[in-house]
């Protein structure tokens, strides 16, 4: 079985512009949460969908969205790119939704440079 | 409020034999869920073992396992018989059932493996 799966790898963008990453779940895997990774933050949760509806939501500016496709699969959206966005966007899938005994499967990542 | 505390910036093991990173965490919910995840340099989250709160038993998964003292609420993580492929980030996370039940990770433990 294939596992999640993001793209692009790699994006570099200028400060103002928006960028749109792709999340594809492991197959059968309803529920998508996106994390952002950075050295001075660590990990850090932006949001989890499931069944095309946002669940959760974590403390992040409104410049951060997503959505999720009947298919499960996810996109998030960073408009007016700052700086301070350039991080390792993390994508995980699990079969249900938020629960403590809920594993995430994380897929390999995007990184993001801001210039 | 920091949940998940990893007071380890940095271990290092020689090849072949055993350690164990720390993870304490802070929690009033009685039903949550533990995990440890491993990120090597390539970004990957990849999971390693699991432990509900009301497992009775440490969870063990290969040469992964947990020691579980749920009075002091801590979690190590036992690796045992390292290699050098080992050598990576470690993360530990919780998912508790009560609030928004999003996975919330520790700073991580870079572990390096000494041939």
């Amino acid at each position: 079985k294939a596992g999640v799966t993001q793209t692009p790898r790699y994006l570099i963008k200028t400060r103002g512009q928006q960028v749109t990453l792709s999340c594809s779940p492991i197959s059968g895997h309803r529920s998508v949460s996106w994390y952002q990774q950075t050295p001075g933050q660590g990990l850090q949760f932006l949001f989890e969908y499931f069944s095309e509806t946002q669940r959760n939501k974590g403390n992040f500016p409104g410049r951060f969205s997503g959505r999720q496709f009947s298919n499960s699969r996810s996109e998030m959206n960073v408009s007016t790119l700052e700086l301070g966005d350039s991080a390792l966007y993390l994508c995980a899938s699990s079969l249900e939704p938020s629960g403590q005994w809920e594993t995430q499967y994380f897929g390999p990542g995007t990184r993001l440079l801001v210039l | 409020a920091q949940k998940i505390t990893q007071t380890q910036p940095g271990m290092f093991v020689q090849e072949k034999e055993a350690v164990t990173l720390d993870c304490t965490y802070d929690t009033s919910d009685p039903s949550y869920g533990l995990f440890w995840y491993k990120q090597p340099s390539s970004g990957e989250m990849i999971f390693l073992i699991y432990q509900g709160s009301y497992d009775q038993q440490n969870a063990t998964e290969g040469r992964y396992s947990l020691n579980f003292q749920k009075a002091r609420k801590s979690a190590n993580l036992v690796i045992s018989a390292s290699q050098l492929g080992d050598s990576a980030m470690y993360f530990c996370a919780m998912r508790e059932r009560q609030g928004n039940n999003d996975m919330r990770f520790g700073a991580g433990t870079r572990l390096t493996v000494k041939p």
